[in-house]
């Protein structure tokens, strides 16, 4: 199956600096990225979507000036959290989505903790 | 709004024990429907899907039937092994396209 490498694995930064997250599609061109939050035994929240030349969607809730999203490719999208706080702390995970096809290709994920 | 309902863990299991995870949705029109499996520390990874009535998607041991009378989409395996433990999350796409996830259901499955 397609490949989604999502780096880094995990991230420790203190309060008030950014930490950038990359996701790329390896093996195919992704038009469609998404953005997840985990918290610990809960679901995935859908943070944005991104599409390769425009702006993101960003979900009721999110801050877009807090999480900002790039995705200047067809195999790589940006988080990057900007002025990270401890409540930031949390797993974000990446997905990535072919043109027509209705499969998405989930990324390992990024641990980040904020002290 | 779409919205997909799992039954509640964890789910403790001996091995070669059957396993059903229940999973309901609500959506309009005629969603996908997917299990994915998350192993700890590590993100998702696609176990089955389905994608019209009555279709049953299966890996892996797993199955799940699309059933549109009674908006479910549950998940069996008639025997379970030590490996299987982790956290499994069923899914649908909107007609909008989004993916939208149940609360995740913990199965550990001891020797």
């Amino acid at each position: 199956g397609a490949v989604v490498s999502q780096h880094p694995s995990w991230v420790i930064c203190k309060s008030g600096t950014s930490v950038k997250i990359e996701c790329r599609s390896l093996d195919f061109q992704a038009t469609t990225m998404f953005w997840y939050r985990q918290f610990p035994k809960q679901s995935l929240m859908l943070m944005a979507t991104s599409n390769e030349g425009s702006k993101a969607t960003y979900e009721q809730g999110v801050e877009k000036d807090k999480f900002l999203i790039n995705h200047a490719s067809l195999t790589l999208s940006t988080l990057t959290v900007t002025s990270a706080h401890p409540e930031d702390s949390s797993f974000y995970i990446c997905s990535a989505q072919a043109p027509g096809n209705t499969e998405a290709f989930f990324g390992q994920g990024t641990r980040l903790t904020v002290v | 709004g779409d919205s997909v309902t799992q039954m509640e863990g964890p789910v403790t299991l001996s091995e070669e024990a059957f396993l059903t995870i229940n999973c309901t949705y609500t959506a309009t029109g005629y969603p996908s429907l997917f299990w994915y499996v998350q192993y700890p520390g590590e993100g998702l990874q696609l176990l089955l899907k389905a994608t019209k009535a009555d279709d049953k998607g299966s890996n892996k041991g797993f199955e799940a039937t699309y059933r549109k009378e009674t908006t479910s989409f549950h998940l069996e395996k008639g025997s379970v092994q030590v490996s299987d433990s982790a956290v499994y999350f069923c899914a649908l796409r909107n007609q909008g396209g989004k993916l939208i996830f149940g609360q995740g259901t913990e199965l550990s499955v001891k020797p």
